[in-house]
Formats: C-alpha cells, sequence, structure tokens
C-alpha cells in the first residue's frame, strides 16, 4: 500500500513566521502535490514536483514555496505566514507512467495538516 | 475556462438508500474523470475513473459512476447506502495540462 505521512496532524503558528510542513512518500512515485482545502472551495493545488529540484506552479503559489532535495520528501514552506492562509493542507503523490499524462495519474493523498495561523 | 462543479453541498440519505451524487464540468475534449471520498480524518482515497471506453465505470465500495458526454456529467451512484458511506466526495477533472476538484459534497446517513 502506498503510504503518504504529512509531519503534523494539527499545527499553531502566528502571523508573520515561517512555516514547514514536511511530506513524505514511500512508494518512489515521482510526482508530489501540495494542495489546501477549504470549506466551499475544494482542493486547490499550490504546487507541485514532478523530480527531485523541479517544481511547477499550480493555481495559488503566492505566499508559498516548496523544496524537493529527496524523491521521498515534498516540502511545503510558508515564508511569513498570514491569517489567511489558516486552512487545511493535503499532499499528494502519483507515479508517472510510460506515455501516460500526469493528469492520468492516480493520486495517493496524506492524512492533511491542519494548519491555524493567529 | 475549466470547471467543475458539484451541485450539491451537502446530502442526507438513510441507510439502504440509494444515493446519485451529481458532478458537471466544462472541459474541451474528454477529460480524465475521478471520485474522491475523504472520511473524517483523512486524506483522499479514490473511488474510481474514467478516461475512455464503457461510460459506466465501477469502483470500490460498491460505487458506480456514469459519463454522459451530452450532458457534460459524471455522477456517483451507490445502490444502497452503509453508514460507513459518511464522508466528502469529490469529483476531479483533468486533461493533459491540468485537473480541477469539486467543492465537494457532504454525505450524512441516517439510521
Amino acid at each position: 500500500d502506498v503510504k503518504v505521512t504529512q509531519s503534523s496532524r494539527y499545527l499553531v503558528k502566528r502571523t508573520g513566521e515561517k512555516v514547514f510542513l514536511e511530506c513524505v512518500q514511500d512508494m518512489d512515485h515521482e510526482n508530489m502535490f501540495w494542495y489546501r482545502q477549504d470549506p466551499g472551495l475544494g482542493l486547490r493545488l499550490i504546487y507541485f514536483s514532478y523530480d527531485v529540484k523541479m517544481k511547477e506552479k499550480g493555481d495559488i503559489p503566492e505566499g508559498y514555496s516548496v523544496s524537493r532535495e529527496k524523491k521521498e520528501r515534498f516540502s511545503l514552506i510558508l515564508e511569513s505566514a498570514s491569517t489567511n492562509q489558516t486552512s487545511m493542507y493535503l499532499c499528494a503523490s502519483s507515479l508517472l507512467g510510460p506515455g501516460r499524462s500526469l493528469y492520468q495519474e492516480t493520486q495517493y493523498f496524506g492524512p492533511g495538516t491542519r494548519l491555524l495561523v493567529l | 475556462a475549466q470547471s467543475v462543479t458539484q451541485p450539491d453541498i451537502h446530502i442526507t440519505v438513510s441507510e439502504g438508500a440509494s444515493l446519485e451524487l451529481r458532478c458537471n464540468y466544462s472541459y474541451g475534449a474528454t477529460p480524465y474523470l475521478f471520485w474522491y471520498v475523504q472520511s473524517p480524518g483523512q486524506g483522499l482515497q479514490l473511488l474510481l475513473k474514467y478516461f475512455s471506453g464503457d461510460t459506466l465505470v465501477q469502483g470500490i465500495k460498491g460505487f458506480e459512476a456514469e459519463f454522459k458526454r451530452s450532458q457534460s456529467s459524471f455522477n456517483l451512484r451507490k445502490p444502497s447506502v452503509h453508514w460507513s458511506d459518511a464522508a466528502e466526495y469529490f469529483c476531479a477533472v483533468g486533461d493533459n495540462y491540468d485537473m480541477r476538484f469539486g467543492a465537494g459534497t457532504r454525505l450524512t446517513v441516517k439510521p
């Protein structure tokens, strides 16, 4: 079974703090994703990575950065946390099958980190 | 612009009753279609997906979905709901360039 783990289930931070959210997958997947989930908005893609040290912006990258130094680990960084970044953050990973599109692949999700910024 | 709509924010059904969750999309070509389920406190899990072929797709946990091109819909169905199906359900639609998730439908199951 694919396992995607996230470093914290709940996190409380103060405005202006630098926040690190960690995600690790154990199935040697090429692709990794960070989403935020807000009521009524569903999941919105922040960043994704299709290889080590490679990253692409998603729909809402402002205020976030990412790091992928190792294949199994994908970190989301909030450079200076703000109250509007209070949300549920979900990490996901997927394979890259031969001849297939990135978005054809099943994504495997972690349990999420609920972040509260005060 | 590409979009995914789940018209029902919240649905309540009785245990044993049938279920249909709606999903409509606006995408150019035949998109990739997915249904995911999120149980309380958990991440999303894939129920089923459709890329091409037979428009009726069977998934896990007794769910099925039907792709209707003329209606731009991919509705999720289950003939008899169990209490453990209470969760939030997300439709996702993608193509070769991006993917979008619907806002989700929360399912409550009455005893």
